[in-house]
């Protein structure tokens, strides 16, 4: 694999349901993140990872949670899903939180979750 | 607080038309990075540029100029000469480094949907 992988691609739950969307890069960044993305409102921050073990909430965490447990890999878990969670998610890494480091985002290709 | 304006919802032009999208930001840092990212219709978000607080250089990349003005808090992106290729979904984000760089990740705007006509 190059760069960031998303899985499922997409997915249908039943509303009160656990999911678990999966992210991994192969670029050894520090740094990653998940955004929501929904009609209107651009991409938001859900939560982020400065580097493995540690993570940090976003614009809009209700309703989620993630785990860093190594470098390459940063699930984002929905506990117990609501229609209002049906959106794109995205993953996106770079390859150091400080600034005086480039901190382009690289992102996978997306998720689309529709939580009826 | 961070913030990212992009007040064009949606821009539909001719081929050949150049075509500006405007984005404004807010920010109390006095270091932040600014990016511009294309999401066509097939969904990826690609990187089109980053520029850092200190250097209000403007930039071109073939059809592609960006016009940085500190003084009006705008990243103004420009496409010289559109293309039908070029119909998208334009993103302006921003990233202070106070709290660490892109440690808190990206506030975008809400996005201007290009539309090049043929």
């Amino acid at each position: 694999i190059a760069g960031i992988t998303q899985a499922p691609t997409s997915q249908i739950l039943a509303a009160g349901r656990r999911m678990t969307l999966r992210c991994t890069q192969d670029m050894r960044h520090n740094a990653m993140y998940w955004y929501r993305q929904d009609l209107g409102l651009g991409l938001r921050l859900i939560h982020y990872s400065n580097t493995a073990g540690t993570t940090g909430k976003g614009e809009v965490p209700d309703g989620y949670s993630v785990s860093r447990a190594n470098t390459d890999d940063f699930p984002l878990t929905l506990a117990s899903a609501v229609p209002s969670q049906t959106s794109v998610y995205f993953c996106a890494s770079s390859p150091d939180p400080s600034y005086s480091i480039l901190n382009e985002q690289f992102f996978g290709p997306g998720t689309r979750l529709t939580v009826l | 607080a961070q913030k990212v304006t992009q007040a064009q919802t949606e821009i539909s032009v001719v081929e050949k038309e150049d075509v500006t999208l405007d984005c404004v930001y807010e920010t109390r840092d006095t270091t932040y990075y600014l990016f511009w990212y294309k999401q066509p219709p097939s969904g990826e978000l690609v990187f089109l540029i980053r520029r850092n607080s200190f250097d209000e250089q403007n930039e071109i990349s073939g059809r592609y100029s960006w016009n940085f003005q500190k003084s009006t808090s705008s990243f103004n992106f420009t496409i010289t000469a559109s293309q039908v290729v070029d119909s998208a979904v334009y993103f302006c984000a921003l990233s202070e480094a106070s709290s660490g760089g892109g440690a808190d990740g990206l506030t975008f705007g809400k996005g201007t949907h290009l539309i090049i006509q043929p």
